[in-house]
């Protein structure tokens, strides 16, 4: 299957700074890519949906000023958490779609802790 | 956001039993995924159901698409200890074109004694 990374895989820092994770599709062009937020024992929530070249789509509840996300190429994009807090620790995940069937392919996923 | 109702909500079997867990929805999907999930790490896909009633098997994991299109199942044959992790069910509307977002299901914590 295709090959998705991310960069960094943990980080931590403190409250009211900002955070940039980087989402790459090593080889597989990735129209779109997905960014997902997991908390501990629970499922993963779509955050926004990322298209290459244009502005994400957020999702109901998501502050689109708070998670700032950018898609300048189609093998990168990059999700910042901007003055961050300790609320937003938790697991961040995101994909890349491609393929004829759209299939998404899964990073391994951030863990930050904002103290 | 909507979470697909999955269910067992967690699974301790021993080694050798088979699992069968399964994942309903109220509203329809063409697309049926099953991923696992390793702790600290991404979901990675373990079958792909596209077509309603579709039955698909990959090694000892069979998964069916619901002839409503409404739910799907997977069962695991054999479990051996490799096998515990939690396994999500992931719905998605459409297959060909723009990508489409994932509705990602509950979630079955699955734990295998030896």
């Amino acid at each position: 299957g295709a090959v998705v990374s991310q960069h960094p895989s943990r980080v931590i820092c403190k409250s009211g700074t900002s955070v940039k994770i980087e989402c790459r599709s090593l080889d597989f062009q990735a129209t779109t890519m997905f960014w997902y937020r997991q908390f501990p024992k629970q499922s993963l929530m779509l955050m926004a949906t990322s298209n290459e070249g244009s502005k994400a789509t957020y999702e109901q509840g998501v502050e689109k000023d708070k998670f700032l996300i950018n898609h300048a190429s189609l093998t990168l994009s990059t999700l910042t958490v901007t003055s961050a807090h300790p609320e937003d620790s938790s697991f961040y995940i995101c994909s890349g779609a491609g393929g004829p069937n759209n299939e998404q392919f899964f990073g391994p996923g951030t863990r930050l802790t904002v103290l | 956001g909507q979470q697909l109702n999955q269910s067992p909500q967690s699974m301790f079997i021993q080694e050798g039993e088979d699992v069968s867990m399964n994942c309903t929805s109220s509203s329809i999907f063409n697309t049926w995924l099953w991923y696992k999930q390793d702790p600290g790490e991404g979901p990675v896909l373990l079958i792909a159901l596209y077509k309603a009633g579709e039955l698909t098997s990959n090694g000892r994991l069979t998964a069916q698409f619901g002839i409503t299109r409404k739910d799907s199942f997977l069962n695991i044959s054999a479990s051996i200890p490799s096998d515990v992790g939690i396994y999500f069910c992931a719905g998605q509307p459409r297959v060909t074109g723009t990508a489409s977002k994932l509705t990602f299901g509950t979630g079955t914590r699955l734990q295998v004694t030896l």
